[in-house]
């Protein structure tokens, strides 16, 4: 399996706090995602890394900002935390020249 | 209209039968295409890639239709442990991004 760990793994959380997940990566992948998953939408990108300080937007971006400071590491920040931020998180990682993501076990997120 | 579409499902099938299921996308500029496998709550895991000539591994046949913008997958002699949900997913090289199906979900019963 592919070096990738996401922290926490479950978190509960009051609105209007700031929640900050970190994805470590011991691959030296270049690509690093994050998704969220919600029953009947499947995967949807927040934001996503093609390198160090290189950072953009997914489709679900809004209210979500990240972090990327070295290579193995990308941090997806909530600032203030909403109950429809309440899912499921997903780091991923790919290579360069391989499309194939890889990803970590997940954040369980509740927002109350 | 989604990128990327499947039937949810469930697919019931009884173990050892053969199940097929298609994913369709609409951007012909898409060009690199895989299934994933996941299982109920657990991340997405790589079943396999899918070239343009169909590939096979073991049970599992993947085909791409270019012209019709669909891919397969086929699974054979199916066993009570592949039940779980097939994502399908695309790429354009264009960009970084995958663009995923929503799953479909298998269920395969005794």
């Amino acid at each position: 399996d592919a070096g990738i760990t996401q922290s926490p793994r479950h978190k509960v959380t009051e609105t209007g706090t700031p929640v900050t997940l970190r994805c470590h990566q011991t691959e030296n992948h270049r690509y690093m995602y994050w998704y969220r998953q919600d029953p009947g939408h499947g995967l949807r990108l927040i934001h996503y890394s093609y390198g160090v300080k290189d950072t953009d937007k997914g489709e679900v971006s809004d209210g979500y900002s990240v972090s990327r400071s070295k290579t193995e590491d990308f941090l997806l920040t909530l600032e203030s935390a909403t109950s429809s931020q309440t899912s499921v998180y997903f780091c991923a990682i790919s290579a360069r020249d391989r499309r194939e993501a890889f990803f970590g076990q997940g954040t369980r997120l509740t927002v109350v | 209209r989604k990128e990327v579409e499947q039937d949810p499902g469930p697919f019931n099938v009884p173990e050892g039968a053969t199940v097929a299921f298609n994913c369709t996308y609409s951007n012909s500029a898409s060009q690199s295409f895989f299934w994933y496998r996941q299982d109920c709550r657990k991340e997405p895991k790589l079943l396999m890639s899918v070239y343009s000539s169909g590939n096979e591994d073991g049970r599992f046949t993947a085909q791409l239709n270019r012209a019709s913008q669909y891919i397969s997958l086929l699974i054979r002699d199916s066993k009570l442990s592949d039940s779980a949900t097939y994502l399908c997913v695309v790429s354009r090289d264009s960009n970084y991004q995958l663009i995923w199906g929503a799953g479909t979900k298998l269920i395969i019963k005794p």
